[in-house]
């Protein structure tokens, strides 16, 4: 089945610092989301991006699918930003889609 | 409206008890699904229905039985758990259009421990 990677596993920043959080499929997909888990285990939808460039606020995301990467920017990061992110892409079987996650970004962001 | 609802929040059940899971969504979306998820790990797809009927089975043990009795309900049954099933369950759904846009909502999950 499909790989999903991202770097860095772990990740420590101050507040107000800026950060690239990185996601590498093994294989063409529909579709690519970013979700945030807060520490309740609540998903929360970040950005839906199968190909090119979007942005909510202080977060932004370029999906480049012909090189089967993504990328997650969080700018002038806040402690609400903590938990962690991940990324999954949509895969077809048969007629039915799933998503198979990442092995996602632990983020904290500390005072 | 992208709520999705999932009751209990927390669930502890021995490992001779029945007891279930549900799950609901008001979205008008036509697949659901059920993941998986171990501490500190993705979540890991369990079923998908699409259209009220079982689509993917990710070669779930037997003891998890998944019934969709409606396009806005699912349940899973839970039966003869071993203490290794103890996770957090999460329930998603999506419109169902795999060529096209099919954003899948996930609720709040339940917290299962099997002692």
């Amino acid at each position: 089945g499909i790989q999903v990677e991202q770097s860095p596993p772990d990740l420590i920043l101050q507040e107000g610092a800026n950060s690239t959080l990185r996601c590498n499929f093994s294989d063409s997909v529909n579709n690519l989301q970013w979700f945030h888990q807060n520490p309740w285990g609540q998903l929360i939808n970040l950005f839906y991006i199968p190909s090119g460039t979007k942005q909510n606020g202080r977060l932004s995301a370029t999906t480049v699918a012909t090189e089967r990467y993504s990328l997650l920017y969080i700018s002038s990061s806040q402690t609400t930003d903590s938990g962690v992110y991940f990324c999954a892409v949509e895969s077809l079987t048969g007629t039915a889609s799933k998503l198979t996650f990442g092995t996602g970004t632990r983020l904290q962001v500390t005072l | 409206d992208t709520e999705v609802t999932q009751t209990p929040k927390h669930l502890v059940m021995g490992m001779t008890n029945k007891k279930s899971l549900k799950c609901e969504q008001h979205m008008g979306h036509r697949a659901m699904y059920w993941y998986k998820q171990k501490a500190k790990k993705p979540p890991e797809l369990m079923f998908v229905y699409s259209y009220e009927k079982l689509s993917i089975n990710e070669s779930v043990p037997s003891r998890f039985s998944p019934e969709c009795p409606n396009s806005s309900l699912l349940n899973l049954h839970l039966h003869a758990l071993q203490p290794e099933d103890s996770a957090l369950y999460l329930c998603a759904s999506s419109r169902d259009s795999p060529s096209s846009y099919n954003e899948q909502f996930f609720g709040p999950g339940t917290r299962l421990t099997v002692l």
